[in-house]
């Protein structure tokens, strides 16, 4: 079954690297979405693609079954539910259930 | 720019009711889809809408029937709510069918069924 898999919880301290992992079974998968979700608002991209690459303070890394989210000197206002996301030619976009991340000041 | 316009944010039903999600985007985009998210869950696609004149089913179909009214607007029906249904849901659209760019998101609606 095509599956994307990420933790449910992560937490971080004030300035830190917070790295957030994912990995999939999508067949055929080669193209990753990180989104960031509010609360009450809609789930916003941060950062895609099929190779590394970076947006502001979000770092992705790519591998073929894995992806990482990297968000360089962490906020308590990065306190969200991030979803990673598989995109496949065989099968439709595959969200994960998203990593809760947590901020200690 | 209003990107996707869901209506309403809020809503409470009896069991049996029934109730339309209202869902528009106005970036000309082809495809259009509807997600529900329960915790722990993540986001499960409900229908999805390739094109104008095309629906699909998603994920998690059953109950809940869509309406693909023109290129801007795809609207998501319980036609007998049961307390199952009671999630926040999500419309999303994107220019091309499983392609590779993005999903844009509304602000969801959050329905609850007693």
């Amino acid at each position: 079954k095509d599956q994307v898999f990420q933790p449910s919880t992560v937490a971080s301290s004030e300035g830190a690297v917070v790295e957030i992992f994912c990995n999939h079974s999508v067949s055929n998968a080669y193209n990753f979405f990180w989104y960031l979700h509010f609360p009450g608002c809609a789930p916003r991209l941060l950062v895609k693609g099929s190779k590394p690459s970076q947006q502001g303070r979000y770092n992705m890394t790519y591998e073929r079954f894995s992806s990482s989210l990297l968000i360089l000197q962490v906020r308590e206002a990065d306190a969200a539910v991030y979803y990673c996301a598989c995109y496949s030619s065989a099968s439709k976009i595959i969200f994960g259930s998203g990593t809760r991340l947590s901020i200690r000041p | 720019n209003a990107g996707v316009t869901q209506t309403p944010k809020f809503q409470v039903l009896k069991t049996g009711q029934s109730m339309t999600l209202q869902c528009a985007q106005d970036m000309n985009h082809n495809s259009m889809y509807w997600y529900r998210q329960d915790p722990g869950m993540g986001l499960r696609l409900i229908y999805y809408s390739a094109s104008e004149g095309t629906t699909d089913k998603g994920e998690v179909p059953n109950g809940y029937n869509v309406s693909r009214l023109n290129k801007r607007e795809f609207s998501l029906r319980l036609e007998s709510a049961a307390p199952s249904q009671t999630s926040v849901y999500f419309c999303a659209s994107s220019e091309g069918t499983w392609s590779n760019q993005p999903q844009h998101f509304g602000d969801g609606t959050r329905l609850s069924i007693l």
